[in-house]
């Protein structure tokens, strides 16, 4: 099945700082997600993304397809912004196509 | 509200009692997947509905039986759950058809089996 690794692993900033989170992977794909999982647990949609560039606030991703990679940016994070952010592809033209999560990169914005 | 539910939320049991975990989503969505998480070894996928009537097994589909007799709903049922059980569970659901379409996933249930 498709490999997806996510970097770096763990990351801290403080509050205000930028950020670029990658996700590699290793088949073509159609369709990619990008989520927030809070510290209670829940998975938060932040993108849609099998190609291009969206932003919405402070965050915008991008998904080279072509290349197999997609990179999340979360500008002036926020203590709010902690938890981790996982990269889910999904493959197949049709049926399954369940999403592949990453291992994730758990994100801690210090005050 | 477009969403998905799942109850209970937190639930702790015994070995080898049986349980489920209810999900349901509002989107009208034909597609529905049941995942797990686990630490160091992410979400995997144990069940899917591609609609009513159809389901299939996921990833890890052992210890586990679905039914999905409504469009809206899709039960995971633990016959006689075991202790390597204990982990998140989370109902996922998404629109069907085209090449693909963003899922929606619900809040999530911790399960402790004793």
């Amino acid at each position: 099945g498709i490999q997806v690794e996510q970097s770096p692993p763990d990351l801290i900033l403080q509050e205000g700082a930028n950020s670029t989170l990658r996700c590699n992977f290793s088949d073509s794909v159609n369709n990619l997600q990008w989520f927030h999982q809070n510290p209670w647990g829940q998975l938060i949609n932040l993108f849609y993304i099998p190609s291009g560039t969206k932003q919405n606030g402070r965050l915008s991703a991008t998904t080279v397809a072509t290349e197999r990679y997609s990179l999340l940016y979360i500008s002036s994070s926020q203590t709010t912004d902690s938890g981790v952010y996982f990269c889910a592809p999904s493959v197949g033209d049709t049926g399954r196509r369940a999403l592949t999560f990453g291992s994730g990169t758990r994100l801690q914005v210090q005050p | 509200e477009a969403q998905v539910t799942q109850n209970p939320r937190y639930l702790i049991t015994v070995t080898g009692k049986k349980l489920t975990v209810t999900c349901s989503q509002n989107m009208n969505h034909e597609y529905m997947s049941w995942y797990r998480q686990d630490p160091g070894l992410g979400l995997r996928q144990i069940y899917y509905s591609m609609n009513v009537e159809v389901t299939d097994k996921g990833d890890v589909p052992e210890g586990y039986k679905v039914s999905r007799k409504e469009k809206r709903n899709f039960p995971l049922i633990l016959e006689s759950p075991s202790p390597n059980q204990t982990s998140l569970y989370f109902c996922a659901s998404r629109k069907s058809g085209g090449i693909s379409y963003e899922q929606y996933f619900g809040p999530g249930t911790r399960l402790t089996v004793t």
